[in-house]
């Protein structure tokens, strides 16, 4: 069953503009990830942020979670045509190294 | 490092026919995952492995699937027999077990095809 749900499904937006991603999940994690898919391709893991962490920076990327909402939201600043892929979320929980990942969000960045 | 290895990237068989799907995790790393990819279900954790061996396989959908992995540097998925429904890209990823390293690293995927 998904764990992970992103909001939105789609986003489009033009070149320089920040992009809000967000992702909720059911029940106790772990971790949460947020992995990026170019269309085709494999997925590239961009960052991770663990349970006891509120905020994560790296580069151009911040992540936020809010383990009392079961929330997390990935902000990409600046965006750029070649940010344009789909954003996953995935949790793991208890001992399992299991990713459970969420259906994704489509950004779209127009030069 | 070359990254994670799949192959083929691409596959087209028959209802019935046997599939087989190969995948060479980067090398080091003591975790492989399969993961199944559709529109419809997006992507599905089929089964794990660490240290070669099989640890969660209860995303296999069924008895026609089966995963093996004979040495730390292969790893195979074989559908027997295949079925329409199969159609998805099919992905391997591996990852290392260095305390606080849970990032997965992903192949480029088999876009496999059951007419």
């Amino acid at each position: 069953s998904q764990q992970g749900e992103e909001d939105p499904q789609a986003l489009s937006i033009q070149e320089g503009e920040n992009a809000t991603m967000n992702c909720s999940y059911k029940t106790s994690i772990n971790n949460l990830q947020w992995y990026r898919q170019n269309s085709g391709r494999g997925l590239v893991h961009l960052i991770l942020i663990r349970s006891n962490e509120r905020e994560k920076h790296s580069g151009r990327l911040r992540v936020t979670l809010d383990t009392s909402k079961k929330s997390s939201s990935l902000l990409i600043t600046a965006s750029r045509a070649a940010d344009t892929a789909s954003y996953f979320c995935a949790v793991t929980q208890g001992g399992s190294e299991k990713l459970v990942f969420g259906k994704g969000t489509k950004l779209t960045v127009n030069p | 490092d070359a990254g994670v290895i799949q192959s083929p990237r691409h596959e087209v068989t028959e209802m019935g026919q046997e599939v087989t799907l190969r995948c060479k995790p980067i090398s080091g790393h003591d975790y492989l995952f399969w993961y199944r990819q559709t529109m419809m279900r997006g992507l599905e954790l089929l089964i794990y492995f660490n240290n070669n061996v099989p640890i969660d396989d209860s995303g296999m959908p069924e008895d026609r699937f089966s995963a093996k992995m004979p040495n730390a540097s292969f790893s195979t998925l074989k559908i027997q027999p295949s079925e329409p429904r199969d159609s998805a890209v099919y992905f391997c990823a591996s990852r290392g077990d260095t305390k606080g390293s849970y990032e997965q690293y992903f192949g480029p995927g088999t876009r496999l095809t059951v007419t």
